[in-house]
């Protein structure tokens, strides 16, 4: 399977505690996303890196989330000290920048469920 | 601000049926990407169709297909002879382009159809 993938698939934790999602792009690109659903309502951007250098952070992203993609391949999002309000679908997409004005295609992975006890 | 609309919370209809999905859409650019997505059961965002603001064209792809109006901000789509399979949250989301091109999609609240055999 050469599409996005992401890990874990589902979180349990307790308030408080630290977890982290890893995700793995399709190989060949260099554009990486990180998106939040709750239940009932569309994915929310969060961030994004073009290859290792993120360039954006949306304001729903507090202080105690850090993503990083350290090699530009595979990507990493932290949430320390999580709280009830954290759960939600962790989403990742990737997609190919093909110019100045095309992104090109964005195709996500199957999300990473966080649940905070 | 961008703004994306989709009216219709949920949708059932009886297979065979055909069922066009609103979607209405603002935005200040002058150019910028729509896209549709698919969300079965399992969770994992699937990429339909992505439309530049610049190709008007209807666009069919098998039983899909997708009106691009922008007199009216509109890009609805149209399931053709609907099935089972066909049951899913649908998604319409907009990108803007404006400063270089982004993924950053602002997403709908989505529709619920559910086809019944």
């Amino acid at each position: 399977d050469t599409g996005v993938s992401q890990d874990p698939r589902h979180k349990i934790t307790k308030r408080g505690q630290n977890v982290t999602f890893r995700c793995d792009p399709i190989s060949e690109h260099n554009r990486l996303y990180w998106y939040r659903q709750t239940l009932g309502q569309g994915p929310e951007f969060l961030t994004y890196f073009q290859n290792e250098a993120q360039l954006e952070k949306s304001r729903l992203l507090s202080d105690r989330f850090s993503a990083e993609r350290p090699k530009g391949s595979f990507s990493t999002l932290e949430i320390q000290r999580t709280e009830q309000g954290d759960s939600a679908m962790y989403l990742c997409a990737s997609s190919l920048l093909i110019g100045d004005w095309n992104a090109g295609e964005l195709f996500f992975g199957e999300g990473s469920r966080l649940t905070v006890l | 601000a961008q703004k994306v609309t989709q009216a219709q919370t949920e949708i059932s209809v009886v297979e065979k049926e055909d069922v066009t999905l609103d979607c209405v859409y603002e935005t200040r650019d002058t150019t910028y990407y729509l896209f549709w997505y698919k969300q079965p059961p399992s969770g994992e965002l699937v990429f339909l169709i992505r439309r530049n603001s610049f190709d008007e064209q209807n666009e069919i792809s098998g039983r899909y297909s997708w009106n691009f109006q922008k007199s009216t901000s509109s890009f609805n789509f149209t399931i053709t002879a609907s099935q089972v399979v066909d049951s899913a949250v649908y998604f319409c989301a907009l990108s803007e382009a404006m400063g270089g091109a982004t993924n950053k999609l602002i997403f709908g609240t989505g529709t619920l159809l559910a086809v019944q055999p």
